[in-house]
């Protein structure tokens, strides 16, 4: 069962802020966010280790809630470079497998 | 930087061919992966690998094989290509299956 995302796909104007979700029905241990631009491979953003570790990389942060089995990104001040699918991705437990969750796409407007 | 290379960015094929996509790691990563992405269908993991000569089915390997014989290349091999098999592919690797992706810039396949 893969990780779902929410929302499905959002419109931003340059400058405002988004929230994108990633919940989980299984542990996650750790959670990792990728952004892939249209025509392009994803690429990989962050990475979250512990519960409720927070991680940032220029104005894009995201959270880690063990408990909750949720991850958030948050985009602030979004620019038009930010605009594409952005996905939660993480290793399931006693595996060798990966999953991804459903995706988010977004489109900043200027 | 973790380079993976995909041996083609575009493929026609026909329905009937055997079809190898070919992936490359420079990196001496563990772990190797196939996606097909669709529209809307985000990344579904078809097969993957954590060791030479070792593979493991995905989400969606029917129609699909894939080889690993040596730890840098990971092939995916289309046996019987169906128009219902035309899709973006992605190879991707992990130093550790726990520890984060790096994709190739994929192969877009189109079987007539």
């Amino acid at each position: 069962q893969q990780p779902v995302q929410s929302p499905q796909a959002v419109i931003l104007r340059e400058g405002e802020d988004a929230v994108i979700n990633c919940s989980s029905s299984k542990a996650l241990y750790s959670v990792h966010w990728y952004r892939q631009k249209h025509g392009e491979a994803p690429v990989f953003l962050m990475i979250l280790l512990k519960g409720g570790e927070q991680k940032g990389h220029e104005k894009i942060s995201a959270s880690f809630n063990e408990k909750k089995q949720q991850s958030s990104l948050y985009l602030t001040a979004s620019q038009l470079s930010y605009s594409g699918t952005y996905f939660c991705g993480t290793p399931t437990s006693g595996t060798y497998k990966y999953i991804f969750g459903t995706g988010t796409r977004l489109k900043v407007l200027a | 930087d973790v380079k993976v290379t995909q041996s083609s960015r575009y493929l026609v094929k026909r329905t009937g061919e055997k079809v190898f996509l070919e992936c490359v790691q420079d990196m001496d990563h563990e772990n190797m992966f196939w996606y097909r992405q669709d529209p809307g269908l985000g990344l579904r993991l078809i097969y993957f690998s954590y060791d030479v000569k070792m593979k493991e089915k995905g989400d969606i390997p029917e129609g699909y094989s894939v080889s690993r014989e040596k730890k840098e290349r990971f092939s995916l091999i289309l046996e019987s290509a169906s128009t219902n098999q035309t899709s973006m592919y992605l190879c991707a690797s992990s130093r550790q299956y726990n520890q984060p992706q790096h994709f190739g810039d994929g192969t877009r396949l189109s079987i007539l």
